[in-house]
């Protein structure tokens, strides 16, 4: 299976910031990568795929970029609304695999 | 409007089997994939596996692939996972999610959730 590694883990910010997180895959994975925000009790919910093509809906503060096997998820301005976990997915292989995930706490 | 309603929680014993459904609503079943995914408490997310609503192709996780049964019933819109020889470790709640109609996809539309507890 391919193997999804985010960094960093845990992530203390304030509103205003402008916050990026890293997927790191172990082997390319050529843009078929999605990005998910959960937050607690609910289910995920879809903001990036293809690498960096904003979701329908999905504020426009959210980018993706990346390529080959490094791939960021940036929040230009972070929101009150923006504290949650954002998981990484590959779509490469046909097992999918996920990143850990990385909490985006209240500093 | 896409809506993917599942089943309600459920609380099983060592060994036995669970079936969770997962209704769809808002689109044609058929012209999708389902995919299943679990998340174990203060766990991260876990991919099941696939299936084509249209063909019934379905493809598992390895680590899964002896225990578990993904189906769908397209006259009913309505997917179903079975999860057989349950264990500890299989206390999570699962989440259907539309997936593609090719097994490589990522998951645009999810359940509400399905807890399953796996208690003596």
């Amino acid at each position: 299976d391919i193997q999804m590694t985010q960094s960093p883990t845990t992530l203390s910010a304030s509103v205003g910031d402008r916050v990026t997180i890293t997927c790191r895959a172990s082997q390319s994975i050529s843009y078929w990568l999605a990005w998910y925000q959960q937050k607690p009790g609910k289910a995920p919910k879809l903001l990036i795929y293809k690498a960096s093509t904003l979701e329908s809906g999905v504020p426009s503060r959210f980018s993706g970029s990346g390529s080959g096997t490094e791939y960021t998820l940036t929040i230009s301005s972070l929101q009150p609304d923006d504290f949650a976990t954002y998981y990484c997915q590959q779509y490469y292989s046909y097992s999918k695999t996920f990143g850990q995930g990385t909490k985006v706490e209240i500093k | 409007q896409v809506q993917l309603v599942q089943s309600g929680a459920e609380v099983k014993k060592p060994g036995a089997s669970v079936r969770v459904s997962c209704k769809a609503s808002g689109f044609t079943l058929s012209s999708y994939g389902i995919s299943w995914v679990r998340q174990a408490p203060g766990q991260g997310l876990e991919w099941m596996g696939w299936i084509s609503a249209s063909a019934n192709n379905t493809y598992y996780a390895e680590d899964l692939q002896d225990r578990v049964t993904m189906t769908t019933d397209t006259s009913t819109s309505t997917a179903y996972m079975e999860l057989r020889g349950l264990r500890s470790g299989d206390t999570a709640v699962y989440y259907c999610a539309r997936d593609g109609v090719a097994v490589a996809g990522y998951f645009d539309y999810w359940g509400q959730g399905t807890l399953v507890t796996v208690s003596s």
